[in-house]
C-alpha cells in the first residue's frame, strides 16, 4: 500500500540553526515524485521543492534541499539558517505514475525559537 | 491566473444540515484532488478526478459524502447529513497530468464546523 510517513509531529528549532524534517514512504511503483509542501499559520498550502524517483541529484531550492535516500525510501527536507519565518507546518508528499494519486504525510509542526 | 478558488471558505452549518463545498481548479488542469486535514490525520485524501471522471474515491470516509465534477470548471463535494465530527478544513487541489513532477495547486481551503 501506498504510505506516507513523518514520524515527527512537532520540532523545535532556535533561529538561525538548521533542521532536518523527516519522511519516508512506501511504494511499490518504481517512477514516483516526492513533495515537500508548507503550511504557514494563515492556512493556505505553498510548495517547496520536488525530487523524482529517477533523479540523481538531490533537489534544491534555495534555502531547501532534499535528502532523498531511495533505498531507504526517505526524503527528508532540510532547511538551512532556519528564519522565524520557517514556522509553520510541513507536509511531505508523493504522486505515483501509475494513476496520478497524490498522497500526503500527517505532517510535523515547526517551531522556530528566536 | 486566479488560481483554485473554493467557496464558501468558512461555514458553521448545525448537525443533520447538507452542507455543499465548492471549488473552480486552475484553467487547463485535468485532475483534480479532494482533500481532508484534520489534527489526527493530518491531510487525507477524500477522492480524485481525471478530465471530470472520478478516479478513485476510497478516502470517502461514508456515504453521506459525495463528489461531482459536472465540468472541467467545477467540482463539488457534499456532506448529507453533516454530523460534528465532519468538523475539518476541506481542501480543493489541481494540477496537470503526465508527469510525475508535476505539484498540486491549493485553494485556500473551506473551515468546515458543524455544531
Amino acid at each position: 500500500a501506498q504510505k506516507i510517513t513523518q514520524t515527527q509531529p512537532g520540532m523545535f528549532v532556535q533561529e538561525k540553526e538548521a533542521v532536518t524534517l523527516d519522511c519516508t514512504y512506501d511504494t511499490s511503483d518504481p517512477s514516483y515524485g516526492l513533495f515537500w509542501y508548507k503550511q504557514p499559520s494563515s492556512g493556505e498550502m505553498i510548495f517547496l521543492i520536488y525530487q523524482g524517483s529517477y533523479d540523481q541529484q538531490n533537489a534544491t531550492e534555495g534555502r531547501y534541499s532534499l535528502n532523498f535516500q531511495k533505498a531507504r525510501k526517505s526524503a527528508n527536507l532540510v532547511i538551512s539558517a532556519s528564519q522565524l519565518g520557517d514556522s509553520a507546518m510541513y507536509f511531505c508528499a508523493m504522486r505515483m505514475n501509475r494513476d496520478d494519486k497524490i498522497i500526503f504525510g500527517k505532517g510535523t509542526r515547526l517551531h522556530i525559537l528566536p | 491566473d486566479a488560481g483554485v478558488i473554493q467557496s464558501p471558505r468558512h461555514e458553521v452549518t448545525e448537525m443533520g444540515q447538507e452542507v455543499t463545498l465548492r471549488c473552480k481548479p486552475i484553467s487547463g488542469h485535468d485532475y483534480l484532488f479532494w482533500y481532508r486535514q484534520t489534527m489526527m490525520r493530518g491531510l487525507e485524501l477524500l477522492i480524485y478526478f481525471n478530465n471530470n471522471v472520478p478516479i478513485d474515491d476510497s478516502g470517502m470516509p461514508e456515504d453521506r459524502f459525495s463528489a461531482k465534477m459536472p465540468n472541467a470548471s467545477f467540482s463539488t463535494l457534499k456532506i448529507q447529513p453533516s454530523e460534528p465530527r465532519d468538523s475539518a478544513v476541506y481542501f480543493c487541489a489541481s494540477s496537470f497530468s503526465g508527469r510525475v513532477n508535476t505539484e498540486a495547486f491549493f485553494g485556500q481551503g473551506t473551515r468546515l464546523t458543524v455544531v
